[in-house]
């Protein structure tokens, strides 16, 4: 069965400072990937996708994220933290065994602190 | 501007009462869905629907109806609801490339609470 983790419910960072938020995943067949984030009583927008080629992916306002297919993981990154990239985050997985399910982690609370 | 539109946006029920909020998008997508958010629990996928007339099941269904008439629209349909029920619902569309589905584009989201 697919599943997504997301094992950290809130990561704290320094403005400035370099960013990780966790996400780990369970598939059959190749993983599509992809991070997504939501502000305060907004919709969830779109930040990243992996589904093939380089490992390492570029997305919407500085983020990134490192594809690992031996640890399963996917985490999103950024060199340096905005106070305004406070937000809840997602990482989702879709099965790439044929089905068109997604699966999505709990989030992780982002907190950059001035 | 391209956009997912959800109807209502806020909705106050009691248990039993039938309910349907509405999707609509924009941007001729084929791919969309249903999920709810509910805290510690992330989004989880009710229905998703790959073209008009092909619904399926996502990881919690039960309660739930949709139905696909029309590529633009995909209304979620709630015939009995129950207190469980009450959680925050988005609706998303997608379009396929060669490769798989594109990012979801969501919609502002539906905050339903039953009584």
């Amino acid at each position: 069965a697919q599943s997504v983790a997301q094992p950290e419910d809130q990561v704290n960072v320094a403005e400035g400072n370099p960013l990780t938020v966790k996400c780990t995943y369970s598939v059959s067949g190749n993983p599509y990937l992809f991070w997504y984030v939501q502000y305060p009583n907004r919709g969830l927008q779109f930040l990243l996708k992996y589904i093939t080629g380089d490992n390492l992916v570029k997305g919407s306002y500085g983020f990134e994220a490192e594809f690992n297919k031996s640890q399963t993981s996917f985490h999103l990154k950024k060199p340096s933290a905005l106070v305004s990239d406070s937000a809840l985050y997602f990482c989702a997985v879709r099965d790439g065994s044929g089905t068109y399910k997604y699966i999505f982690g709990t989030g992780t609370r982002l907190k950059v602190l001035a | 501007e391209a956009q997912v539109t959800q109807n209502p946006r806020y909705l106050i029920t009691v248990t039993g009462k039938k309910l349907t909020v509405t999707c609509s998008q924009n941007m001729n997508h084929e791919y969309m869905s249903w999920y709810r958010q509910d805290p510690g629990l992330g989004l989880r996928q009710i229905y998703y629907s790959m073209n008009v007339e092909v619904t399926d099941k996502g990881d919690v269904p039960e309660g739930y109806k949709v139905s696909r008439k029309e590529k633009r629209n995909f209304p979620l349909i709630l015939e009995s609801p129950s207190p469980n029920q009450t959680s925050l619902y988005f609706c998303a569309s997608s379009n396929p490339s060669g490769m798989g589905f594109n990012e979801q584009f969501f919609g502002p989201g539906t905050r339903l609470t039953v009584l």
